[in-house]
């Protein structure tokens, strides 16, 4: 079966434009988690769903940071009016049950965002 | 914030040793897991250790926690060239916070 899937693999943009990131959790895997991995790093949580419920989003460093997962399913991230300092590797994950940080996580391979 | 921290940054051996690699954490914790990250990849679980387990194996992974020390190593024994990888311990503080080192970049040499 498919794996987590993100689109873009690579994204460059200028600062201050918008940047929407793609992820396609496994089918049926209630919890989907964002990451954020700046170069040499390790990961920073960003925000997690868990079925309907209200999403964690405590991660989120600023407010130019949303997500949104549709239908239980595809989530987009959003960056607004980017900053060279967005510049990073942004992962997704998904696991198959609510209390994902007890079951492994299977992971996207990521999309690269650069700003120029 | 960080919470699990892994022991040694790199670590650079020959085909067919071992590597241990070490990861300290600060607090309680539910469970802790391991997982591989080939360059330009995704993260891959390797192996989920629950905090009243003690000594866990698959294959040629070999986990260890002590809770006591708030410590768990990674043994990968007879190492191969494709084990060249980053490895990142994450521990689960509640059912939805996890949080992962900085890793550790194995690279073996053939």
């Amino acid at each position: 079966g498919a794996g987590v899937s993100q689109s873009p693999s690579n994204k460059v943009t200028e600062k201050g434009k918008d940047v929407e990131l793609r992820c396609d959790p496994i089918s049926g895997h209630t919890a989907l988690y964002w990451y954020r991995q700046s170069l040499g790093q390790g990961l920073e949580f960003l925000i997690y769903f868990q079925g309907n419920s209200a999403p964690d989003k405590s991660g989120l460093p600023s407010d130019r940071f949303s997500a949104e997962r549709t239908g239980g399913s595809v989530s987009t991230l959003t960056i607004q009016r980017t900053q060279q300092e967005d510049s990073a590797v942004y992962l997704c994950a998904s696991s198959l049950y609510g209390q994902g940080a007890r079951q492994p996580q299977h992971f996207g391979d990521g999309t690269r965002l650069s700003i120029l | 914030s960080q919470q699990g921290e892994e022991d040694p940054q790199a670590l650079s051996i020959q085909e067919g040793e071992n590597a241990t690699m070490n990861c300290s954490y600060k607090t309680s914790i539910n469970n802790l897991q391991w997982y591989r990250q080939n360059s330009g990849r995704g993260l891959v679980h390797l192996i989920l250790i629950r905090s009243n387990e003690r000594e866990k194996h698959s294959g040629r992974l070999r986990v260890t926690l002590d809770t006591s020390k708030k410590s768990s190593s990674l043994l990968i024994t007879a190492s191969r060239a494709a084990d060249t990888a980053s490895y990142f311990c994450a521990t689960a503080i509640n059912n939805n916070d996890m949080r992962f080192g900085a890793g550790t970049r194995l690279t073996v040499k053939p």
